[in-house]
């Protein structure tokens, strides 16, 4: 069973730079398994952000990028603000499958 | 714009089964899946499945195929999930998005305010 790995918890403080990753249980991620990344605050649907490892959507805010580090994929806030405490959520795409991560509880304090 | 918008909650016994709905306006139907993800409550998001309109045929993910059943109307833009032999475990926000892939990436665009259910004798 593919395991997709991500930090259970992090704090930044405000106008901070704070890196997300997400690691694959099958090896290094690579951008063949497109990364995407999500935003979801309590009550809220998920809300996308980044795909394909580095693409913004139209509605991202500049303040967040994704890349690939050290064989994960990674999602940076540059500048972070009070409104992106948040849950963040990493997917992988392998073949026909789609494994999301356990999620990054991100506190702005 | 495009919009999804799902049926209302439920309240299911354990061993029934539930259907819910994810009805698209705006943008393409038929030609871009529409994927079902779940979270149970304090819990992350799981990939169930999705079906492109235009093919019919859906895609399971292993845990749940043959307990779940998505299928797509294409004269109402609806796509339905329907989960069988329902447990405690089901009970869960479940929520539809659209899929969009192009030739060089993919991405869970829009997504629908999701539904709870609720499995409880």
């Amino acid at each position: 069973q593919t395991v997709v790995t991500q930090e259970p918890s992090l704090t930044v403080s405000p106008g901070g730079t704070v890196t997300l990753t997400c690691a694959s249980s099958t090896g290094a991620v690579t951008s063949g398994y497109y990364p995407n990344w999500f935003q979801q605050k309590p009550g809220q649907a998920p809300r996308a952000l980044i795909y394909s490892t580095t693409n913004k959507h139209s509605w991202t805010p500049a303040r967040f990028s994704g890349s690939l580090l050290g064989g994960k994929a990674a999602l940076t806030l540059s500048g972070v603000q009070p409104e992106d405490e948040a849950e963040y959520y990493c997917l992988l795409y392998y073949g026909g499958a789609v494994v999301f991560g356990g999620g990054t509880k991100l506190t702005v304090l | 714009q495009v919009q999804l918008v799902q049926s209302g909650a439920e309240v299911k016994k354990p061993g029934s089964s539930v259907k819910v709905s994810c009805k698209a306006s705006g943008g393409t139907f038929s030609t871009h899946s529409i994927t079902w993800v779940r979270q149970a409550p304090g819990q992350g998001l799981e990939w169930m499945g999705g079906i492109i309109p235009m093919y019919g045929t859906a895609n399971y993910a292993q845990k749940f195929r043959g307990r779940v059943t998505i299928t797509a109307d294409e004269s109402t833009r609806t796509v339905y999930m329907e989960l069988s032999t329902l447990r405690s475990e089901d009970t869960a926000v479940y929520y539809c998005a659209r899929e969009f892939c192009s030739r060089t990436s993919c991405t869970f665009d829009y997504w629908g305010q999701g539904t709870l259910v609720t499995v409880s004798s």
